[in-house]
């Protein structure tokens, strides 16, 4: 099936550091989600993207749609303290009628103040 | 308007039990989601249901493991008996279905621990 690969695994970070971290697939997606889950929480979407090329931006937090549909990208300028946690790219698979998402392995921030 | 909802958050329970995970999703979603998430393999989905119908669950990983929707505000997930590999982190979701991206939303979790 199709899977989303998620990189850098995980991230330590000064508080007021920018923050970059990408999703690819080997195969095309029509969408491309971005959550973040905090501690104890269940995932919580910042961002969907929907067209190829699309850059969209939420606050602090800026996502872009990769031309060839198989990557994205999510920034974070400025971190801060409640930056903390889990960040997932998801997507719905190219299959016919699907409507169910498929998730990336996540990249975990950690801020040090 | 409440989330998604989910019980217990947290169990504890010796391998061999029977568990039973329950949840009320958004009012007016059509969509009904069981993932679950374990730190070797992520966020996986189980199941998941259209208008109460299950639709999809390739994901479920054995007989052990069953899933109910008897109507649009509650679904059960069950495992029986349970064994200590079921420990994980099982989120339900719900979604009105279009566009899904911007229409899902999970619940807090239910937090397993089978020992």
């Amino acid at each position: 099936g199709q899977q989303l690969n998620q990189s850098p695994q995980s991230m330590f970070i000064q508080e007021g550091e920018d923050v970059s971290m990408n999703c690819t697939s080997s195969s095309i997606f029509n969408t491309w989600l971005w959550y973040k889950q905090d501690p104890g929480e269940g995932p919580v979407l910042l961002i969907a993207l929907y067209k190829a090329g699309e850059l969209t931006s939420n606050g602090r937090l800026t996502a872009q749609f990769g031309i060839t549909r198989k990557d994205s990208f999510l920034n974070i300028s400025a971190s801060i303290p409640s930056d903390v946690g889990i960040y997932f790219c998801a997507g719905p698979p190219l299959i016919q009628g699907a409507q169910k998402l498929v998730f990336g392995q996540g990249t975990r921030l950690t801020i040090n103040p | 308007d409440a989330g998604v909802i989910q019980s217990p958050r947290h169990e504890v329970t010796e391998m061999g039990q029977e568990v039973t995970l329950r949840c009320k999703p958004i009012s007016g979603h059509d969509y009904l989601f069981w993932y679950r998430q374990t730190m070797m393999r992520g966020l996986e989905l189980l199941i998941y249901f259209n208008n109460n119908v299950p639709i999809d669950d390739s994901g479920m990983p054995e007989d052990r493991f069953s899933a109910k929707m008897p109507n649009a505000s509650f679904s059960t997930l069950k495992i029986q008996p349970s064994e200590p590999r079921d420990s994980a982190v099982y989120f339900c979701a719900s979604s009105s279905g279009q566009p899904l991206g911007n229409t899902i939303y999970f619940g807090e979790g239910s937090w397993l621990t089978v020992v």
